[in-house]
């Protein structure tokens, strides 16, 4: 059964730093991960999603790595900015359209 | 790209009534959607796959009687929370794939007072 958990739980850092969210999965055979933000109250939005043939993808300031043998996925954040400030999911499929949420990390960046 | 709706947004209810939430894929056809409930400061856990035509496959713990799930067509799938408890109080997601990606519509949240 697949498991998927996010270290740390929770992150305050301030304006600017660069930062990396970690995704760790149990089961390697994965066929998608995704990365999402939620905010407050609010739906899921997809940052960034990385096919089991893919090792990375970049968006803007965004940069989600994969590797499948050590199952971990990580989250790089440049330049962080107070708008970054949410909850980040990753969540992994095995194939089935059937997402195993992590358990999130919530990020405040101070101004 | 893809959207996916629900309705409605949020939703006020009073214990022992029901109450019907609407997943539906705006452009495009979904044999298959997913309902996700995530309670407060927690994660999405997955309750169900809602199957057209066909009856919905539950997640172990999920009682199949008190979450009514109807995927009646290829761009509609219903939940229906049954006899609500206030513990059924949570924010409540769809999703349906579109070739390699799932598009989660914007959630619904429940409170049952």
């Amino acid at each position: 059964k697949q498991e998927v958990t996010q270290i740390p739980a929770a992150l305050s850092v301030p304006e600017g730093e660069n930062l990396v969210l970690n995704c760790s999965f149990t089961d390697s055979a994965i066929y998608n991960l995704q990365w999402f933000r939620q905010d407050p109250g609010k739906g899921l939005t997809s940052l960034l999603l990385i096919q089991s043939s893919q090792r990375e993808q970049t968006s803007g300031r965004l940069n989600a790595s994969l590797d499948k043998s050590s199952g971990r996925s990580t989250l790089y954040i440049a330049a962080s900015q107070p708008g970054d400030s949410a909850t980040y999911l990753c969540a992994a499929t095995s194939g089935t359209y059937k997402y195993i949420f992590g358990t999130g990390t919530r990020l405040k960046v101070l101004a | 790209g893809a959207v996916v709706s629900q309705h409605p947004s949020w939703v006020i209810c009073k214990s022992g009534t029901s109450v019907k939430i609407e997943c539906r894929s705006l452009d495009f056809q979904a044999t298959t959607m997913f309902w996700y409930r995530q309670f407060p400061k927690q994660s999405l856990m997955l309750m169900a796959t809602s199957n057209e035509g066909s009856k919905a496959t539950y997640e172990q713990g999920v009682e199949k009687d008190k979450f009514l799930i109807n995927h009646a067509s290829l761009t509609l799938s219903t939940l229906t929370v049954t006899s609500a408890h206030p513990e059924d109080s949570s924010f409540y997601i769809c999703s349906a794939p579109l070739l390699d990606t799932q598009y989660f519509g914007p959630g619904t949240r429940l409170t049952v007072l």
